[in-house]
């Protein structure tokens, strides 16, 4: 089956810099990925998606690399802010199966 | 517009005791999903209903059950609580029966004790 992790539990940043956030899945046949970021106390927010077709997508501020010969992918968010500081997950799909989503990457950013 | 609304927000149980959550995904849409998200962890999925029939399950015990209702909106149920059932139940609605624009409730945070 699918499973979906991610490459650091925890990331610390300065204000103002980039962040970037990798995840790695194991099923090639995975079509659809999708960023969430979860704020204490509520649910997965929508960040951006990605469908297997293509290698990136950008967003406000946010940017996401799909590699599917190694079968990882990354966000990126420019010029983080303290609002940014949120537990980030990515989620895998294949073919409208449920998703599998990874464990999650704490984002710190301090001022 | 309103969101996928969960309740109750908080609920707190024995062991033993039986659990209805609820769920009422975004106007038109009419697929609702269940995931289970323990502590430090990321969600794990448990159903997914579509026009009112299940379209998947997880690897969940027979305790869950789940249905949804002809206004779309849905029930998760879980008999027999265990001490490992506290989570965060998250409620998930999407237009169609795919996980395109998919859309979280706040979820409902049981706890068993």
């Amino acid at each position: 089956g699918e499973s979906v992790g991610l490459h650091l539990p925890t990331l610390s940043v300065q204000e103002g810099d980039n962040s970037i956030i990798n995840c790695a899945y194991s099923n090639s046949a995975s079509d659809y990925f999708i960023w969430y970021k979860q704020e204490s106390g509520k649910g997965p927010q929508f960040i951006i998606d990605i469908r297997s077709n293509m290698d990136k997508r950008q967003g406000q501020r946010v940017t996401v690399l799909l590699n599917k010969t190694v079968k990882h992918l990354s966000l990126q968010i420019a010029a983080t802010q303290p609002g940014d500081s949120a537990v980030y997950f990515c989620a895998a799909n294949q073919a409208g199966t449920a998703l599998i989503f990874g464990k999650g990457t704490t984002l710190s950013v301090s001022s | 517009d309103a969101g996928v609304t969960q309740s109750p927000t908080h609920l707190i149980k024995t062991r033993g005791q039986h659990v209805t959550l609820r769920c009422s995904p975004i106007s038109g849409h009419k697929s609702v999903s269940w995931y289970q998200q323990v502590l430090g962890q990321g969600p794990q999925f448990i159903f997914q209903y579509y026009e009112k029939e299940e379209r998947g399950r997880g690897n969940f015990p027979d305790r869950f059950s789940a249905r949804q209702f002809p206004n779309y909106s849905s029930e998760l149920n879980v008999n027999a609580l265990l001490l490992g059932d506290s989570a965060l139940y998250l409620c998930a609605s999407s237009l169609r029966g795919s996980n395109y624009g998919y859309t979280f409730g706040s979820g409902t945070r049981l706890t068993v004790v």
